[in-house]
């Protein structure tokens, strides 16, 4: 198993740009989630989905969106990136019966700059 | 919803002694506790945790403690090494529909000086 995989490692867009980060997981986890890391302010909760289908929204969704077709993968969007989403980005995923997201695994990370 | 607050931000120790993070989460309904380690450039990594029904839980030199009636828990670690240089979160996990959500702290950098 690979885990959590997130692509690219490393990104810089300049204001305007649009990307997305790619995250798949190979554990069959219902629970997948993608969260920002800012120096001072710990790890906070863009998006998550519970399952094919669903999303919905974290503590600070502006300027992101997702989708879920697969269970396996939950990609991020960045429509029109602004140097405010200077970030590390974390794909975060937790199996089925673990409600209480007792087993978060991450992914590797996405530091992305934004001039 | 939850708000977690965590002290110090950073902590500086001498190799051997201990160290204490403290966290406080203001949900009454939160029932479980995880501590997360990151190291430089890595993912966050789960080192211990705690369920709102168990006041303390050790793991060879880290333990966790909660009291539920102040709404704080700590992590304790003894007998600091180098590797034990990282940031540390807490967090706290929250009912929400059938789900929990975590809300985590702002981190820790904890410095072991040899």
């Amino acid at each position: 198993n690979a885990g959590v995989t997130q692509t690219p490692k490393f990104q810089v867009l300049k204001t305007g740009q649009s990307m997305t980060l790619q995250c798949a997981q190979d554990m069959n986890h219902e629970y997948m989630s993608w969260y920002r890391q800012d120096p001072g302010m710990g790890l906070r909760l863009i998006h998550y989905s519970v399952g094919a289908g669903i999303t919905d929204q974290g503590e600070v969704p502006n300027g992101y969106n997702v989708s879920r077709s697969t269970t396996e993968d939950f990609p991020l969007r960045l429509l029109s990136a602004a140097p405010s989403q200077t970030s590390v980005y974390f794909c975060a995923s937790s199996p089925t019966a673990d409600r209480s997201l007792e087993k978060l695994f991450f992914g590797s990370g996405t530091q992305l700059s934004v001039l | 919803g939850e708000n977690v607050e965590q002290h110090p931000s950073t902590l500086s120790v001498q190799e051997g002694d201990s160290a204490v993070i403290k966290c406080t989460y203001s949900d009454s309904a939160s029932n479980y506790f995880p501590w997360y380690k990151q190291e430089l450039g890595k993912r966050p990594q789960l080192i211990i945790d705690i369920r709102s029904n168990v006041g303390e839980k050790k793991d060879q030199r880290i333990a966790v403690t909660l009291n539920k009636t102040a709404k704080h828990f700590s992590l304790h670690i003894t007998e600091t090494q180098p590797e034990d240089s990282a940031v540390y979160f807490c967090a706290a996990s929250y009912p929400f529909d059938s789900w929990g959500k975590l809300q985590f702290g702002a981190g820790t950098q904890v410095v072991v000086t040899p």
